[in-house]
């Protein structure tokens, strides 16, 4: 069993609607992050927040948008997207950023299908 | 130039055998290593870490080579559960900046 727990599993979408992915972690970790993973690709990083401070990989388009109720909270707000967004997203966190030494403990994933 | 750059494979070895997979990474300034299993449509799971000195976890082995910018896994005695994709994973300070190969697929057969 994960302690990074994604909601809901799967969710499928038209290009006009507006929905938001969550991501709860149970283990004190200081940094969170969400990744894009397209079938057969490595996850691609999109967010991370950690310490309070949010930083942003600049291609991430911005129909994705991030929200960080507290500490053990991301969520990601998604409008307006478009097919080529259909993929698995997943949440992931550590116990603090930068220290070089921190591995990154995943969520299952929500599997995104945009219609 | 990809920032982590894996051969994709398909490693088909049988069982018992002994497997090895390199990653390469192109910045010099990296400086945490792990590698992942990923199975068909679930999420990567932290498999271990990279340390400068190299660490071994059971049939698993890690090394790392800063000079030549690659780390290894080694897998002893392959089980069928091994069968999975590998991912190694680079970090820089700024986490802002962390990246995935796109794996190794390994494949253990009878």
């Amino acid at each position: 069993d994960t302690e990074v727990t994604q909601t809901p599993k799967h969710l499928v979408m038209g290009m006009t609607n507006k929905k938001s992915l969550k991501c709860e972690q149970h283990m004190g970790h200081r940094a969170m992050y969400w990744y894009k993973q397209k079938a057969k690709k490595p996850p691609e990083l999109m967010f991370v927040y950690s310490y309070e401070k949010l930083s942003i990989n600049e291609s991430v388009p911005s129909r994705f948008s991030p929200e960080c109720p507290n500490s053990s909270l991301l969520n990601l707000h998604l409008h307006a997207l478009q097919p080529e967004d259909s993929a698995l997203y997943l949440c992931a966190s550590s116990r603090s950023e930068g220290t070089g030494n921190q591995p990154q403990h995943f969520g299952d994933g929500t599997r995104l299908s945009i219609l | 130039r990809k920032e982590v750059e894996q051969d994709p494979g398909p490693f088909n070895v049988p069982e018992g055998a002994t497997v090895a997979f390199n990653c390469t990474y192109s910045n010099s300034a990296s400086q945490s290593f792990f590698w992942y299993r990923q199975d068909c449509r679930k999420e990567p799971k932290l498999l271990m870490s990279v340390y400068s000195s190299g660490n071994e976890d059971g049939r698993f082995t890690a090394q790392l080579n800063r000079a030549s910018q690659y780390i290894s896994l080694l897998i002893r005695d392959s089980k069928l559960s091994d069968s999975a994709t590998y991912l190694c994973a680079v970090g820089l300070y700024n986490f802002n900046k962390f990246y995935f190969g796109s794996g190794t697929k390994l494949n253990v057969k009878p």
